[in-house]
């Protein structure tokens, strides 16, 4: 069982809204991810970090930012929602030297 | 641009028949891994293999790699309803990052 946690699960909220979601790991990993999944199952890297203070974009760009101040800790946030970011976002970590990642179970967001 | 590419993207089966899922990359891989996704959750990992490892098993889990066609694919054996899922490979690049990359997932249904 991993220990990965993301909150919430589900959020509907109005276009316009700031949002924060919200992912923690107690397996003390240095390497954490966030993934933007759609609809027809693709995943897509969208921020990454190898550590405290480090942060990157991933393959797919986001209006969305993140920061890691602390190991355990990365939440993301959008400033200004709009229905074009409702989607699955997966958040993952890893330990230093593999890339075998454990998952959170997701947050399901809907902009309305 | 994601790297691996699953084949097909939806596979029907019945109980006790193998299924067997293709994964193709373009570029030189560090390891490779199969994920599994229940229904609206979070992805687990199942399997790692490396680029200078060419087969693998876990219960009832086989994959194989061949890098010179870049592919890659995991054989489910006698399969089980508990089996439904969505599978998807992942690749890391040579250079020591380690930053999974995933496929476009291929999607099991295992009838009863």
């Amino acid at each position: 069982e991993a220990d990965i946690y993301q909150t919430p699960r589900y959020l509907v909220i109005g276009t316009g809204k700031k949002i924060t979601l919200e992912c923690s790991q107690t397996m003390g990993h240095d390497k954490m991810y966030w993934y933007q999944q759609d609809p027809g199952m693709e995943l897509h890297l969208i921020h990454y970090s190898y550590g405290v203070n480090s942060t990157e974009k991933g393959d797919l760009s986001s209006e969305s930012t993140v920061s890691r101040i602390r190991t355990e800790h990365f939440p993301l946030t959008l400033e200004s929602a709009r229905p074009s970011h409702t989607s699955q976002y997966l958040c993952a970590s890893s330990a230093a030297g593999t890339s075998e990642a454990f998952f959170g179970q997701g947050t399901r967001l809907t902009v309305v | 641009s994601q790297q691996g590419e699953e084949d097909p993207q939806a596979l029907s089966i019945q109980e006790g028949e193998n299924a067997t899922m293709n994964c193709s990359y373009k570029t030189s891989i560090n390891n490779l891994q199969w994920y599994r996704q229940n229904s609206g959750r979070g992805l687990v990992h199942l399997i790692l293999i490396r680029s200078n490892e060419r087969e693998k098993h876990s219960g009832r889990l086989r994959v194989t790699l061949d890098t010179s066609k870049k592919s890659s694919s995991l054989l489910i054996t006698a399969s089980r309803a508990a089996d439904t899922a969505s599978y998807f490979c992942a690749t890391d690049a040579p250079g020591g990052s380690y930053i999974p990359t995933f496929g476009r997932g291929t999607s099991l249904i295992v009838h009863p």
